[in-house]
């Protein structure tokens, strides 16, 4: 296992609530990234980090903000959710100079 | 723009062979992964492959075609665990990974 644990695995907020899920690694690995996957678009990228507080936009970054103040953690937040936020967000870490990334569990969040 | 094509759902019977292709038009290649999925669950790694030819690991083989754009993923012995979806990605010249929407694979008995 590549030592990476997300947190929540499962929430249902509401419409306009803010959300914040969690990547936690223990690989020190520089590049941490946020992803999306829904039915027939495959994995999304949202943002992803390649050091302490450098962070960059992905495909679909509107709605989300990120932070990275330690190596190891890696937050992602939706300040308003809305239902086309409802999604499975899937953190992973690697791909530095082509190396392999390995992903998450997985966090399932249902805005309704 | 970049892409990546592979086909949506593919079936294929228990102890048999399946090849999963995948064609891609990125700006520049690093590499190119096969990943597979289970349902509900994360993408797991199964094979890397960055200069031509063919990368064979147990059960799993998987091809590369730079110049054709071009790579399969070939499964061979089919299980009913193989029963999964799998994600073909390249890694570009700034090495983002852009993936492909998945190909469903159902193995039946």
């Amino acid at each position: 296992d590549a030592g990476i644990t997300q947190s929540p695995r499962h929430k249902v907020t509401e419409t306009g609530t803010p959300v914040t899920l969690r990547c936690h690694q223990t690989e020190n690995h520089r590049y941490m990234y946020w992803y999306r996957q829904d039915p027939g678009h495959g994995l999304r990228l949202i943002h992803y980090s390649y050091g302490v507080k450098d962070t960059d936009k992905g495909e679909v970054s509107d709605g989300y903000s990120v932070s990275r103040s330690k190596t190891e953690d890696f937050l992602l937040t939706l300040e308003s959710a809305t239902s086309s936020q409802t999604s499975v967000y899937f953190c992973a870490i690697g791909g530095d100079s082509g190396n392999t990334i390995y992903f998450g569990e997985g966090s399932w969040l249902t805005v309704v | 723009g970049q892409n990546i094509d592979q086909p949506t759902e593919m079936t294929a019977t228990e102890g048999a062979i399946v090849q999963i292709n995948c064609t891609y038009q990125t700006s520049g290649f690093n590499g190119l992964f096969w990943y597979q999925q289970h349902a509900g669950e994360a993408p797991t790694f199964l094979s890397y492959n960055v200069l031509d030819g063919l990368e064979e690991k147990g059960r799993f083989s998987s091809f590369l075609s730079r110049s054709k754009g071009y790579s399969y993923l070939l499964l061979k012995e089919l299980q009913m665990k193989d029963s999964a979806s799998y994600l073909c990605a390249v890694m570009d010249s700034n090495y983002q990974l852009i993936w492909g929407a998945g190909t469903k694979l159902i193995i039946k008995p």
